[in-house]
């Protein structure tokens, strides 16, 4: 158990609609990154955010946005779901904002998304 | 364009046996290399993390080395267990920048 939690763990939809992802990072760790695995393809870094503020972006669509609360935890907003947003959606935390030295990153259990 | 590429795709080895994977990078400027296991529909987990001065780190049977020279690394799986069976991603942090490049993996099975 890495302490980074994600809910829910599945979730099916239809196309166009819209759905909110959440993680809770490690307690103590300020950084959450949000990452996408379609069938057979490598993760894709959508975006990081450290202590509330974003801090870099990946391959992040325009239908997708983010956002890190106060208490830390985060939520992925995807909409006008087309199936070829149907991937799993990992969260991973870290203590500071960068990934450099041993700074370790933490995955969550990830959120299989379908959309039909 | 900075790239991680991952050799072999797959492979299937015999309990027992002894495997090696290797990782091909082109980040420049290189902060670190991570060797990462991901059990399917599950997050990934590390094994690993080297940063440019090491070139060979430990974790149970797993070994992992680093040549940055030549920007190659490589996992070592001595004595295979069926709980190896995995994809096996290998990840390259930039030096001055919050992201991460990485491999599309190499998944393994181990068969009994």
């Amino acid at each position: 158990d890495s302490g980074v939690t994600q809910t829910p763990k599945h979730l099916i939809t239809a196309t166009g609609q819209r759905v909110t992802l959440r993680c809770s990072p490690r307690s103590g760790d300020l950084s959450v990154y949000w990452y996408q695995q379609s069938l057979d393809q490598g993760l894709q870094f959508l975006i990081q955010y450290y202590n509330g503020e974003e801090r870099a972006k990946g391959n992040i669509l325009e239908r997708f946005s983010a956002q890190q609360f106060p208490d830390l935890h985060s939520e992925l907003n995807l909409s006008s779901l087309e199936l070829g947003d149907s991937a799993l959606y990992f969260c991973a935390s870290t203590p500071s904002g960068g990934t450099s030295g041993r700074n370790e990153q933490f995955f969550g259990p990830g959120t299989r998304l379908t959309v039909l | 364009k900075n790239q991680v590429e991952q050799s072999p795709q797959s492979l299937i080895i015999l309990e027992g046996k002894n495997c090696t994977l290797q990782c091909n990078y082109t980040v420049s400027p290189f902060s670190n290399l991570r060797w990462y296991k991901q059990d399917t529909g599950r997050g990934p987990v590390s094994l690993t993390i080297m940063t440019f001065s090491e070139n060979t780190k430990s974790n149970g049977r797993y070994t992992a080395t680093l040549d940055a020279d030549t920007k190659q690394s490589s996992l070592h799986i001595t004595a295979s267990q069926l709980s190896d069976s995995a994809s096996y991603i290998c990840v390259v942090s930039f030096s001055n920048d919050y992201k991460l490049s990485f491999g599309a993996g190499t998944t393994v099975t181990v068969r009994a």
